[in-house]
């Protein structure tokens, strides 16, 4: 079964305004992780953001801030003041503590941010 | 810190041939993964070194798929016999501990295409 779910293939968003992409993840595992990567044309992983299980306060990081809603398992990214340069896939990932070693990706959304 | 390295960065080989990959991870990190991403997707898992020790494979990981971790530094990923449907950009990625919390740090890939 898919652990993370992105709906959302493809955005736009214009320069200088925010956006928001979608993730939700299914987990049974109280203690848990979510990152976001970005991943440019050129191909290289970049690590955004991580959001802890247990952490009481939405994660910010510069421009990036996560909407971690957890009793509805979503952790929204959202970015501000959009840049030319922030069009590129994103992804939602999760690390289960209990549940083996790995970091389990969602599927990405493309971003373009237009003019 | 010079990242993580993988080489080559491209490889192009026929169909039934064998490849061996590369990937140097951050000095100090002793954890090590290798995923496969193919167009469109989000990177997949398929294995999982602690220093020397493989901990973690997918069911991903046929028994064409080989890899190694000799002296806990840098690992090798071959794939024998190689057939059309392993085409894919191959990532490795290492971290420094193995709280739930910490990133992982990517390379740059190796695209391989089967003809």
């Amino acid at each position: 079964a898919q652990k993370i779910t992105q709906t959302q293939p493809g955005m736009f968003v214009q320069e200088k305004e925010a956006v928001t992409l979608d993730c939700t993840y299914d987990t049974s595992d109280p203690s848990y992780g979510l990152f976001w990567y970005k991943q440019p044309s050129s191909g290289e992983m970049i690590f955004l953001i991580y959001q802890g299980s247990y952490d009481q306060q939405n994660a910010t990081e510069g421009r990036y801030s996560l909407n971690f809603q957890k009793a509805r398992k979503s952790a929204n990214l959202v970015i501000s003041a959009s840049q030319l340069g922030d069009s590129a896939m994103y992804f939602c990932a999760m690390r289960e503590d209990h549940s083996g070693y790995a970091l389990n990706f969602g599927k990405g959304t493309s971003l373009l941010v237009t003019p | 810190d010079t990242g993580v390295s993988q080489n080559p960065r491209h490889k192009i080989t026929k169909r039934g041939q064998n490849v061996t990959f590369r990937c140097d991870p951050i000095s100090e990190h002793n954890r090590l993964y290798w995923y496969r991403q193919t167009l469109g997707q989000g990177p997949e898992f398929l294995t999982y070194f602690q220093n020397e020790a493989q901990l973690e494979k997918s069911r991903l990981l046929s028994d064409r798929f080989s890899a190694e971790r000799p002296k806990g530094s840098f690992s090798t990923l071959e794939i024998q016999r190689t057939e059309q449907g392993d085409s894919a950009m191959y990532l490795c990625a290492s971290r420094p501990d193995g709280s739930v919390g910490s990133p992982l740090h990517f390379g740059n890939g190796t695209r391989l295409t089967v003809t």
